[in-house]
């Protein structure tokens, strides 16, 4: 079983619709929880990060964790044609950290 | 948020030379960096962990005379791509998490595209 799974997708949706991003995991020992955007042939770029469970926002976007869970979300409110990328999740327990292997989002005008 | 500059961005090389990519943290200390390799349309692989004054951990079937990791300093970690051939071609990605930060915070640079003759 992978630590990090997360569904490759692709997700394609309408300018201005909710998107919904999810990881699950297995490692109850991960402490940080990350989302990073990455556009085409380009680095990574860290969305946001969490620590503890429950909901972070910023902007158009909301962190979520459910440690009892062992799952992880993005939300992307009123989402836009610059919000298509490939998103990863991520998370670490120390110095280890651990990616899901990225949804690629499309953004329809 | 913190930047991490990789260079070069591209690079051409011909079958059997070396490559040297370098990864600086601008604004920040880094004693852990890390290097990844990205083939298209695939997530992150993470080939070893760079710590500063010390030998690289690589991953698991990486090869350790390959691909050649320093640390020489806080800012500073290179990978070298020796005897480089068309199989190595690919995106290779670094990043760093700050020194004493907390370990969520790990930052990346653009990203380096080898591509071998």
């Amino acid at each position: 079983q992978k630590e990090v799974e997360q569904d490759p997708g692709p997700l394609s949706v309408p300018e201005g619709a909710i998107v919904s991003l999810n990881c699950t995991y297995s490692n109850s020992a991960f402490q940080y929880f990350m989302w990073y955007r990455q556009y085409s042939r380009k680095g990574p770029e860290l969305l946001m990060y969490t620590y503890s469970s429950g909901n972070k926002e910023d902007g158009r976007f909301t962190a979520q964790v459910d440690k009892s869970s062992k799952y992880i979300s993005l939300f992307i409110r009123d989402s836009q044609p610059s919000d298509s990328a490939t998103y990863l999740c991520a998370m670490n327990t120390g110095n280890q950290f651990y990616f899901g292997t990225g949804t690629s989002l499309t953004v329809i005008p | 948020g913190a930047v991490v500059s990789q260079h070069p961005s591209r690079v051409i090389c011909k079958s059997g030379t070396s490559v040297k990519i370098e990864c600086r943290s601008l604004d920040f200390q880094a004693t852990t960096m890390f290097w990844y390799r990205q083939f298209p349309k695939k997530s992150l692989m993470l080939m070893a962990t760079s710590n500063e004054g010390s030998k690289a951990t690589y991953e698991q079937g990486v090869e350790k005379d390959k691909f050649l990791i320093n640390h020489a300093s806080l800012t500073l970690s290179t990978l070298t791509v020796t005897s480089a051939h068309p199989e190595d071609s690919s995106f290779y990605i670094c990043s760093a998490a700050i020194a004493g930060g907390p370990f969520g915070e790990l930052f990346f640079g653009e990203g380096s595209r080898l591509t071998v003759l």
